[in-house]
């Protein structure tokens, strides 16, 4: 059974820092790993999605790395922002018969303050 | 191309009546999945539903929920007789293949 953990629970950085979230799972048989972000009270928004052939995807200040066979995936935010505040979901699918469902993280709770 | 529609946005409902929770993908995803997040948990997988057909329901709860997604109209995941421990955000999500999923805003239900 896939179970995907998230670290740190929270964080709290000064605005302009450059910070790295981190996700590990127990199953490296994935199709693909995504990550979201949800505002509060609000729906998610996906930043990046990788999938298990790739080692890294880039999206303007966001960067995820994928380390499938060590089961572990960062999220780095450059110049962090308050705006960039909200909560930070890993979410795996695994490869085989079940590629379509998700497996979530708890998430990382981000607050940058200006 | 309007995103994935939930409606409502918030549910209040008391304990033993039925909760109605409506789903529509984006235009040309014939695919929509459902995943509740309770109270600082993360979100769980649901169901699974094609048009017509319950793909995987291996998440959901065996009593009390059920879920549809019919040839025309919305994907509907109700709750009957629901419970104090149902209160949660459900989210669906859909998508044009199996692979990438696109989220809706979430139903939030408080069960008084």
């Amino acid at each position: 059974k896939q179970e995907v953990t998230q670290i740190p629970a929270a964080l709290s950085v000064p605005e302009g820092e450059n910070l790295v979230l981190n996700c590990s799972f127990t199953d490296s048989a994935i199709y693909n790993l995504q990550w979201f972000r949800q505002d509060p009270g609000k729906g998610l928004t996906s930043l990046l999605l990788i999938q298990s052939s790739q080692r890294e995807q880039t999206s303007g200040r966001l960067n995820a790395s994928l380390d499938k066979s060590s089961g572990r995936s960062t999220l780095y935010i450059a110049a962090s922002q308050p705006g960039d505040s909200a909560t930070y979901l890993c979410a795996v699918m695994s490869s085989g018969g079940s590629n379509y469902k998700l497996t979530f993280g708890k998430g990382t709770l981000l607050t940058v303050n200006p | 191309n309007a995103g994935v529609m939930q409606n409502p946005r918030h549910l209040v409902r008391r304990r033993g009546q039925e909760a109605r929770l409506r789903c529509s993908p984006m235009k040309g995803h014939s695919h929509v999945y459902w995943y509740r997040q309770l109270p600082e948990e993360g979100l769980k997988f649901m169901v699974y539903l094609q048009k017509e057909n319950i793909i995987d329901e291996s998440g959901m709860p065996k009593e009390r929920f059920s879920a549809e997604f019919p040839k025309e109209g919305p994907s509907i995941l109700r709750i009957q007789q629901v419970v104090r421990g149902d209160s949660a955000a459900y989210f669906c999500a859909s998508s044009p293949l199996q692979h990438e999923q696109y989220f809706g805003p979430g139903t939030r239900l408080t069960v008084t």
